[in-house]
């Protein structure tokens, strides 16, 4: 199985900064990552998706890169909004895997 | 309006059964495959099942192979999940969740999510 990992687990930032989550897969993925936003007692919400197609109604600060095994979700100018946990996933092959978490919290 | 609703969370005795189900609405159901989420308490989101549109192809996470079993009823635009030999370790928010990838057989990202139902295993 595909083992994700997230770095940092936990993040502190202030509105208006620039930040940046890595996500690494074990072995190869190509592009099959997506990168979903959580705010506390809600569900999951898919914000990108192919490492860097922005879903439909997502804010264009936020973007993603990376393919094979490495990749970043960007946020250039925090808002308030934004503070939540953030998921990469990769779904190159079964079973689909989530990272383990990265905690967007103010500064 | 696009809608999953999850149903049947209860708390349930270590070694009970219980089946979950997911309405949704707002999409042709039949086009995609269906996931099942879960969360446990502060934890992170962990994978647990796939089922694909039709119902002929079924993929389970290797915690709850052979104890879960996921279906869909496409006449009733409905997702289920029946879960026996429940544990401690079972005890989570569960999630359905729409694939976007309409094709046969191919992973996509999770685009549509319900708001989840509690499942509590605890004497």
């Amino acid at each position: 199985a595909i083992r994700m990992t997230q770095s940092p687990s936990s993040l502190s930032a202030s509105t208006g900064d620039r930040v940046t989550i890595t996500c690494r897969a074990s072995q190869g993925i190509s592009s099959y990552l997506a990168w979903y936003q959580q705010k506390p007692g809600k569900a999951p919400k898919l914000l990108i998706y192919a490492a860097s197609t922005l879903q439909s109604g997502v804010p264009s600060r936020f973007s993603g890169s990376g393919s094979g095994t490495d990749f970043t979700l960007t946020i250039s100018c925090l808002q308030s909004e934004d503070f939540a946990t953030y998921y990469c996933q990769q779904y190159y092959s079964y079973p689909p895997a989530f990272g383990q978490g990265t905690k967007l919290e103010i500064k | 309006e696009v809608q999953l609703v999850e149903s049947g969370g209860v708390v349930v005795q270590p070694g009970g059964s219980l089946r979950l189900s997911c309405a949704a609405s707002g999409f042709t159901f039949d086009d995609y495959a269906m996931h099942w989420v879960r969360q446990a308490p502060g934890k992170g989101l962990e994978w647990v099942s796939l089922i694909s549109w039709d119902g002929g192809s079924t993929y389970y996470a290797d915690s709850v192979k052979g104890r879960f079993t996921i279906s869909r009823d496409n006449s009733k635009n409905s997702l289920y999940l029946q879960m026996n030999s429940l544990r401690a370790e079972d005890t989570a928010l569960y999630y359905c969740a729409k694939d976007m990838v309409a094709v046969a057989g191919t992973l996509g990202a999770f685009d549509i999510w319900g708001q989840g139902t509690m499942v509590t295993v605890s004497s």
